[in-house]
């Protein structure tokens, strides 16, 4: 079984700032994706990462995954209010019994104030 | 076209109930899975069917059980209802089941809070 660990699992930061969240696993994963989940909504797919090393941008987020597909990141610049939300982290299980389960990380709840 | 869609979205149900809760995956998909959210962490793995059949099951209590409709809909039961079963219900559909990166689509879930 894979296990996702996010960090940090809170985040509070001011418009304008910079973050970056991570997701680790001692696991190989076959693909990582990014989800945000606004409160009373279902999660949405940001990102699918395949490749090691793979650096994909959307707008303003950054998103790595590492060369060895352990571990990935996510990279904010100049964070808005409208980013706030929570960040899941989740591998997609390619093989036994769960074929295309995802498993998530906890998640990291971002708040940007104004 | 519509997302996918779940009803309903909010229930209350006393310990000891049973409860189903329904899944209309969006037009063409052939997989819906189901999640259990608990406040404040990730969602985690129920069941994933694929074409009718159970393709996937989470570490669940077999209190819980799901099926899918020849109209690819589903419904998730979950029996003897305890207060830990309190939580977001999600469910998500996909094109299939066996392609790494194959999007999923989430609903936006029923929230079931169980007193």
């Amino acid at each position: 079984t894979q296990l996702l660990e996010q960090s940090p699992q809170f985040l509070s930061i001011q418009e304008g700032e910079n973050l970056t969240v991570y997701c680790n696993s001692s696991s190989v994963f076959s693909s990582l994706q990014w989800y945000r989940q606004e409160p009373g909504e279902g999660p949405v797919l940001l990102v699918t990462v395949v490749t090691g090393g793979e650096v994909k941008k959307l707008k303003r987020l950054t998103f790595q995954f590492g060369d060895a597909r352990k571990d990935s990141s996510l990279h904010i610049t100049a964070a808005q209010p409208g980013d706030t939300g929570l960040y899941l982290c989740a591998a997609l299980n390619a093989g036994g019994t769960s074929y295309g389960k995802l498993t998530f990380g906890q998640g990291t709840i971002l708040t940007v104030h104004p | 076209d519509a997302g996918v869609t779940q009803s309903p979205t909010h229930l209350i149900k006393t310990r000891g109930q049973h409860v189903t809760l329904r899944c209309s995956p969006i037009s063409g998909h052939k997989s819906v899975s189901w999640y259990q959210q608990v406040l404040g962490q990730g969602p985690q793995f129920i069941f994933q069917y694929y074409e009718k059949e159970e393709r996937g099951r989470g570490n669940f209590p077999d209190r819980f059980s799901a099926r899918q409709f020849p109209n690819y809909s589903s419904e998730l039961n979950v029996n003897a209802l305890l207060l830990g079963d309190s939580a977001l219900y999600l469910c998500a559909s996909s094109l299939a089941h066996k392609h790494p990166g194959t999007e999923a689509f989430f609903g936006q879930g029923t929230r079931l809070t169980v007193v």
